[in-house]
């Protein structure tokens, strides 16, 4: 089946430091969506990309898939605090599902 | 504008009763989904409806698992009887044409 998978796993950085992951697909898709999941609530969306090799940006996030629609980046620049939480990439199937990865556990030290 | 509304946020059951979750999606969204998420296995699509029909119920794990949508404005997820392995945290989302989903703060699910 359909396989989403995402890296790394969990990140530790220094607040400031710039923050880089990864999500790779078994199949190609049209649309990406990057999600933050903080504790005790529901993912929200944070960037939605529709088109490949297109940069998109939301304040301090920028976001890409690429050419291939296999692979697609977050990334966050100038970390703080508040980033902590847990980032999810997620493809649409264009039947009205999304398939997640496990997701990325990032940690930011002041 | 309000978002998904989820009641209750948290439930505690003994094995054996039924529970009801219930949501609100964003007024004018189309498509409304519910998930249920834990630690081993991630958020997982349990059932979704597209203009109240539900349109794909193969995430839903047993028949103990049901799930309505009598009007554009409300849904609710039944599980009856619960089980303790029924734990976790289930998430309704929204979505005006499936792909950008807006996710409720979940109900936490207890069953001891």
């Amino acid at each position: 089946g359909q396989q989403l998978n995402q890296s790394p796993q969990s990140m530790f950085i220094q607040e400031g430091e710039d923050v880089s992951m990864n999500c790779t697909s078994s199949s190609i898709f049209n649309t990406w969506l990057w999600y933050k999941q903080e504790p005790g609530e529901g993912p929200v969306l944070l960037i939605a990309l529709y088109k490949a090799g297109k940069l998109t940006s939301n304040g301090r996030l920028t976001a890409q898939f690429g050419i291939t629609r296999k692979d697609s980046f977050l990334n966050i620049s100038a970390s703080i605090p508040s980033d902590v939480g847990i980032y999810f990439c997620a493809e649409s199937s264009n039947t009205g599902k999304l398939i997640f990865g496990q997701g990325t556990t990032l940690q930011v030290k002041p | 504008d309000a978002g998904v509304i989820q009641s209750p946020r948290h439930e505690v059951t003994e094995m054996g009763q039924e529970v009801t979750l219930r949501c609100k999606p964003i007024s004018g969204h189309d498509y409304l989904f519910w998930y249920r998420q834990t630690m081993m296995r991630g958020l997982e699509l349990l059932i979704y409806f597209n203009n109240n029909v539900p349109i794909d119920d193969s995430g839903m794990p047993e028949d103990r698992f049901s799930a309505k949508m009598p009007n554009a404005s409300f849904s609710t997820l039944k599980i009856q009887p619960s089980e303790p392995r029924d734990s976790a945290v289930y998430f309704c989302a929204s979505s005006l044409a499936g792909d950008e989903q807006y996710f409720g703060p979940g109900t936490r699910l207890t069953v001891t």
